[in-house]
């Protein structure tokens, strides 16, 4: 019964470099949350998506970061031409439906390092 | 400004203590959330809190959500080592799918 599985768990990439952080919802989840977290700010929502279809990407910003989450495979987030202020900790969680009160499981991240 | 005021920020106890921490809001939240991050992992949901004045217990950890559904808190009893962690309170944001989170209480248990 596996979790919420994100991969790579440490992303090391030089600025201008492309950074693509890969998540597998839990089986049977199709609803798909990317978090950003940076020390001493807590969780930052970025991009709810659902199977081909981006819901709210109120989150995340308009130029160089996106989001997919494809009929096969695991959703992606992709950052392009990375910056060092992208250095952070991305999570990625699901739901198995769409509710106020419908718990989030969280993967165990993704830390980026840009040098 | 945050939606969700968590306090206090850190804490450091030893072991048996008790100890409350608090999440607070100026909004009315339909629920909220609690979740417990160890260092490297991600975080894992403790509890939701739906009714204005419920009260729930996880062992030693009770959870109360204020009446006006704009607070809640968590009071662990005779806290251990294994309770160290940030811990997270979340709700959900005018009508949105999506959680958003405090910025939590990082709270170190000492042997």
């Amino acid at each position: 019964n596996a979790g919420v599985m994100q991969n790579p768990r440490h992303l090391v990439r030089r600025r201008g470099q492309e950074a693509r952080l890969r998540c597998s919802p839990m089986k049977g989840h199709s609803h798909v949350y990317w978090y950003r977290q940076l020390p001493e700010e807590g969780l930052k929502f970025m991009v709810y998506l659902q199977k081909e279809n981006i819901i709210d990407e109120s989150g995340m910003p308009k130029e160089r970061f996106s989001a997919e989450f494809p009929k096969e495979g695991p959703s992606i987030l992709r950052i392009q031409q990375v910056v060092r202020g992208d250095s952070a900790a991305y999570f990625c969680a699901s739901s198995p439906k769409v509710g106020y009160n419908s718990p989030l499981h969280f993967g165990n991240g993704t830390r980026l390092t840009v040098t | 400004t945050q939606l969700l005021e968590q306090s206090p920020q850190f804490l450091s106890i030893q072991e048996g203590e008790n100890l409350t921490v608090y999440c607070n809001s100026s909004s009315v939240f339909s629920s909220l959330q609690w979740y417990r991050q160890e260092p490297g992992e991600g975080p894992v949901l403790l509890v939701t809190v739906v009714t204005g004045g419920e009260v729930k217990k996880l062992k030693r950890l009770t959870f109360q959500f204020g009446d006006a559904r704009k607070d809640s808190s968590l009071h662990i009893t005779a806290a251990q080592p294994g309770d160290t962690g940030l811990y997270l309170c979340a709700g959900p944001r005018g009508g949105s799918e999506k959680l958003v989170f405090g910025k939590g209480t990082k709270l170190t248990v000492n042997p």
